[in-house]
């Protein structure tokens, strides 16, 4: 069975410029979150979605927004892209049931020049 | 707001060795704690996880042991070997159920 995909694997962007990241999760996972892991640290919660409705949203600026479509993948949008923002954009998809577990996908690696 | 510490930051066994990873939290409302193990160039792969209704788990080479009261939980691997090597990170689920919080990862390295 195929795991979490994440696309594309990396990306480099201009400050000012937008970004698109696309998830596709286990086959039967109903939840969707994103997560930003900058190099050395732990990964940050970002957004969690289930059957296509938010349901968290982590202490990150208006400037990231998500949304879920009904075949349950997800797009991760950022606009006014800062330096700052580069990371590596982890997907994680789960059955969507409390305490889940989540799997992830190996992630987008974006880089703002 | 919630917190997840770990210790060590970086940890160094031989081959054969046991190797522990320790973590705290602050929500004792939190009731799930994963762990993951990533590898250069991968996303977190979740390895062994543990509810609060059990003290301990084990799976083979690794074991999870987990105390409410003292609120920390720790990750054991024994028989190390140089495929052990990697960043291994500690989380609890935040007290919403939306988002794990993770610890700041453990550089694990086993030499032969």
């Amino acid at each position: 069975d195929a795991g979490v995909t994440q696309s594309p694997t990396h990306l480099i962007k201009t400050r000012g410029q937008h970004v698109t990241l696309r998830c596709s999760p286990i086959s039967g996972h109903k939840s969707v979150s994103w997560y930003q892991q900058v190099l050395g640290q732990g990964p940050q919660f970002i957004f969690q979605y289930y059957e296509k409705e938010e349901r968290g949203r982590g202490n990150f600026p208006d400037r990231f927004s998500a949304r879920q479509f009904p075949n349950y993948s997800s797009e991760l949008n950022v606009n006014a892209l800062l330096l700052g923002d580069s990371a590596l954009y982890l997907c994680a998809s789960s059955l969507g049931s409390y305490n889940s577990p989540l799997h992830f996908g190996n992630g987008t690696r974006l880089t703002v020049t | 707001g919630e917190n997840v510490e770990q210790h060590p930051s970086t940890l160094s066994v031989q081959e054969g060795d046991s190797a522990v990873i320790k973590c705290t939290y602050s929500d004792s409302a939190s009731n799930y704690f994963p762990w993951y193990k990533q590898e250069l160039g991968k996303g977190p792969q979740l390895i062994i996880d543990i509810r609060s209704n059990v003290g301990e788990k084990k799976d083979q080479r690794i074991a999870v042991t987990l105390n409410k009261t003292a609120k920390h939980f720790s990750l054991h691997i024994t028989e190390t070997q140089p495929e052990d090597s990697a960043v291994y990170f500690c989380a609890a689920w935040n007290q919403a159920g939306t988002a794990l919080i993770f610890g700041k990862g453990t550089t694990l390295s086993v030499s032969s």
